[in-house]
């Protein structure tokens, strides 16, 4: 299984940017590095996906490394919204399809 | 609507109990997904299934049985479970089962076993 590796914690000052790291060293040629937040008693929301370059959305930016063995999920201006635990996940291939491996996760603390 | 319903939030069942968990999509995704998650842990997959057909069972034990009815509904039924089953269960559903297709989740079912 593909693995992802990420600090336990971080924390961030409301309005600055945060930038979450994950490596995943045994990504292949054709996985997307996908990323996930949830919220305390929520479930797990979508943040943003990639394959090679850099992506951009309304919640956040993504920036690839050439290599890809690392990714980094930015958010421009950190809010108390956005604490939550972060995932990085790459997704593997199953015998059935695609599955979707958690890696432990960023938990993001966010001071006011 | 891109809203995953579950029911119930809550449930506690005896290790004897039969109960079912019901999770719903409108969306018109043609894949579902049961995930497990323990407490402080990142969620695990159960099952996914693809155009309402059984594709990954990542060797979940016989007490849990997933059916999908049509392609808006996934149940997980539970018989005879431990407390170690206590968990949090969560259902996601995706345009297809595709590597590039993003997850849509559902708040959870909270289970206990008594």
């Amino acid at each position: 299984d593909a693995k992802t590796t990420q600090p336990n914690s971080m924390e961030s000052n409301e309005e600055e940017p945060v930038h979450l790291p994950c490596n995943h060293s045994t990504i292949s040629g054709t996985d997307y590095i996908h990323w996930y937040r949830q919220l305390p008693s929520q479930g797990p929301e979508y943040v943003i996906h990639g394959l090679t370059s850099n992506v951009n959305n309304r919640m956040a930016s993504l920036a690839i490394a050439e290599d890809r063995k690392s990714s980094t999920l930015i958010l421009h201006r950190a809010t108390l919204r956005d604490a939550a635990v972060y995932y990085c996940i790459l997704r593997d291939v199953g015998t059935g399809g695609f599955k979707t491996i958690f890696g432990a996760g960023t938990r993001l603390f966010v001071k006011a | 609507d891109t809203e995953v319903t579950q029911t119930p939030k809550h449930l506690v069942m005896g290790m004897t109990n039969k109960k079912s968990l019901k999770c719903e999509q409108h969306m018109g995704h043609r894949a579902m997904y049961w995930y497990k998650q323990k407490a402080k842990k990142p969620p695990e997959l159960m099952f996914v299934y693809s155009y309402e057909k059984l594709s990954i069972n990542e060797s979940v034990p016989s007490r849990f049985s997933p059916e999908c009815p049509n392609s808006s509904l996934l149940n997980l039924h539970l018989h005879a479970l431990q407390p170690e089953d206590s968990a949090l269960y969560l259902c996601a559903s995706s345009p297809t089962d595709r590597q590039g297709d993003e997850q849509y989740f559902g708040p959870g079912t909270r289970l206990t076993v008594t």
